[in-house]
């Protein structure tokens, strides 16, 4: 257990539908990622904050998705109409800026499956 | 995009040591070379990271050739719970977002 936490763990859904997940990072950290993995792939950026800011986001962040962090703690992830194409592996990482190591730590992920 | 080259799969043997290749000829000065591991099910771990020099830590040693254009991951005991993907990143310090490629996934025979 790493400290970052992911609702839902699994979330099925069908196509057309609204989906949200939600990030809890480690506490201190000001940094928070989204990635998303699909099957047989290494994870890919989808977004960063950097407290409440949302400071980078990936051209795979199509107009359907939005990602907040409204008080820079938890974040969410929305994606609106979702399509089968979304079905993946959504995970979230939370890093603290000037960490020695830089390291950035991931949550368990909630996996999507649009039917 | 990826800017690293792994083996797409290898096993090793229990207790024994496991050396896992990358190349990254394309490295550029100021990048650093990240490892990650993600075992199944499981979001990606922290192993290690190194500019130049070699490090060890509790997990793993990194061996980084004096041109930077490949390193070496060892895992000096290689057990069960190793069995993993494992990712070779390089990194900008100024580039926030870690660049995953398929990875290298090892299996650790009893």
């Amino acid at each position: 257990d790493t400290g970052v936490s992911q609702n839902p763990r699994h979330k099925i859904t069908k196509r057309g539908q609204n989906v949200t997940f939600r990030c809890d990072p480690i506490s201190e950290h000001n940094r928070l990622y989204w990635y998303r993995q699909t099957l047989g792939q290494g994870p890919e950026f989808l977004t960063y904050f950097q407290n409440e800011a949302q400071l980078e986001k990936s051209r795979l962040l199509s107009d359907r998705f939005s990602a907040e962090r409204p008080k820079g703690s938890f974040s969410t992830l929305e994606i609106q109409r979702t399509e089968q194409g979304d079905s993946a592996m959504y995970l979230c990482a939370s890093s603290l800026s000037g960490g020695r190591r830089d390291e950035q730590y991931f949550g368990p992920g909630t996996r999507l499956t649009v039917t | 995009d990826a800017k690293t080259t792994q083996p797409p799969s290898m096993d090793c043997a229990e207790g024994r040591a496991a050396n896992l290749p990358c190349n990254h000829s394309t490295i550029s000065g100021n990048e650093y070379v990240y490892w990650y591991r993600q075992i199944h099910s499981q979001g990606p771990q922290y192993i290690i990271h190194g500019l130049k020099n070699n490090e060890t830590n509790e997990m793993a040693s990194l061996i980084i050739t004096e041109d930077r254009k490949s390193s070496t991951l060892i895992l000096p005991h290689a057990t069960l719970r190793d069995t993993a993907v494992y990712y070779c990143i390089v990194r900008d310090p100024g580039n926030n977002r870690l660049a995953f490629g398929k990875g290298n996934q090892v299996v650790v025979i009893p």
